[in-house]
């Protein structure tokens, strides 16, 4: 069946270091995934999206990359701050108009 | 102005009532979905609607039902709620497009007794 793996379990990382978030898939084949962030309360904000062909996408101190062959998402906040702390969730869309589907999430907070 | 708005914010109703929680969007967007969080299950679709005609079951429709009033509007009832529908709810939009960059509204807790 198909699933979307991402840490449950929360990061805790030290403020200015780089945190690294993961997002595997399996039995997908996505044409593109996104990552999203979530405050506790709130609804999930869209950040970032790449596609299959592209290996890498850039935003300020975000930082996404993709990886087919070993069906995984990483996502980098490089220089994290205490703001940055929240849940980032992945999505995954298989194309076609079709609906994306959502990760679990990660918490990640960053400690000053 | 808020592009996507729910309400009720909060509420608390008890067992066996009726519910409805309403979506608006001014973003001009066909695609409205509705979602359940619970803490460490991450969100879980209920239904969707890719336009006022098209309506689809997520995941966990048992217990639900939505209208698409308009393509702005798509609200979400509970016919009889339960204590295990105790949640929060987010609903979303997204356009029609190649990738569905979906947009959520602020929330609505929900507490059944």
């Amino acid at each position: 069946s198909q699933k979307i793996e991402q840490n449950s379990e929360a990061l805790n990382i030290q403020e200015g270091k780089t945190a690294t978030l993961t997002c595997n898939y399996t039995n997908y084949s996505p044409a593109y995934l996104q990552w999203y962030r979530q405050d506790p309360g709130r609804g999930p904000v869209f950040l970032l999206l790449i596609r299959e062909n592209e290996k890498e996408k850039r935003k300020e101190r975000l930082k996404v990359t993709f990886d087919t062959t070993l069906k995984q998402s990483l996502f980098h906040i490089t220089a994290s701050q205490p703001a940055d702390s929240a849940t980032y969730l992945c999505a995954l869309g298989i194309g076609g108009y079709q609906k994306v589907t959502f990760g679990i999430g990660t918490k990640l907070q960053v400690i000053p | 102005d808020a592009d996507v708005t729910q309400t009720p914010r909060n509420r608390i109703t008890k067992t066996g009532k009726r519910i409805m929680l309403e979506c608006s969007q001014t973003k001009g967007h066909d695609r409205m979905y509705w979602y359940r969080q619970d803490p460490g299950l991450g969100l879980r679709l209920i239904y969707y609607s890719f336009d006022v005609k098209d309506i689809n079951k997520g995941e966990i429709s048992d217990g639900y039902s939505v209208s698409r009033q308009a393509q702005a509007k798509f609200s979400l009832s509970l016919e009889s709620a339960i204590p295990n529908q105790t949640a929060l709810y987010f609903c979303a939009t997204s356009s029609r497009g190649a990738t569905d960059t979906q947009y959520f509204g602020p929330g609505t807790r929900l507490t059944v007794l």
